[in-house]
């Protein structure tokens, strides 16, 4: 059975600092990967998404992933936090196959110190 | 293009009460999905239609939940009784299709609150 591990419910940073979110996944087969992000009382909103073609994903809001299916991860970056990004970010994976179910990280919330 | 509508966006109710959620999902999106979100918790499955056939409902409770998506478009989520630890939101999404790489386009969310 598939399942999402998300390392950290809270990480803070400095404006301007990296920005780290880990995700470590379980999957028996070759997994689709997902983050989204969910600003408060809003529904989640795709960053980026892994369907097995480049390794590096480049997603909106300056954001990148990579996918290591050495390490079963997949670390959300981003080079300079901004304020706007203070948020809940999830991880999610899909089996893939013909349904398309999403299984979630229990999230990382992100606060951003000025 | 106009995204996943859902309400209402709020409900409170008392515990044995029933409740039902609207979602609209964006045009054309033959996959509609009902997920539940426990405060704290990651969003969890109850319910995916294609089209207006269930193709995975192994996490609703069906002794008090239940959905309907008539035609193939909108669809209702209904709860009857409600308990105390369905306190949650719930969230709509839809997909063009349901290949695990299709992206979920997700609707703000019902907030429930039950006493």
């Amino acid at each position: 059975a598939q399942s999402v591990t998300q390392l950290g419910s809270h990480v803070s940073v400095s404006e301007g600092a990296l920005v780290l979110l880990r995700c470590n996944y379980s999957s028996s087969v070759p997994p689709y990967l997902f983050w989204y992000v969910q600003y408060p009382n809003q529904g989640l909103q795709l960053l980026l998404k892994y369907t097995s073609a480049a390794t590096l994903v480049k997603g909106i809001n300056g954001f990148e992933a990579e996918f290591k299916k050495s390490e079963t991860s997949f670390h959300l970056t981003k080079p300079s936090a901004h304020m706007s990004d203070a948020a809940e970010y999830f991880c999610a994976v899909s089996p893939g196959g013909g349904y398309n179910k999403l299984i979630f990280g229990a999230g990382t919330r992100l606060a951003v110190h000025p | 293009e106009a995204g996943v509508a859902q309400s209402p966006r709020y409900k409170i109710i008392e515990k044995r009460q029933s409740v039902a959620f609207w979602c609209n999902p964006i045009s054309g999106h033959a996959t509609l999905y009902w997920y539940q979100q426990i405060l704290g918790q990651g969003p969890k499955l109850l319910i995916q239609f294609q089209n207006n056939g269930v193709v995975d409902d192994s996490q609703l409770p069906k002794d008090r939940f239940s959905a309907e998506r008539l035609k193939g478009v909108d669809s209702t989520l209904k709860i009857q009784p409600a308990k105390l630890e369905d306190s949650a939101v719930y969230l709509c999404a839809s997909s063009l299709g349901p290949g695990g790489e299709e992206t979920q386009y997700f609707g703000p969310g019902t907030r429930l609150l039950v006493l």
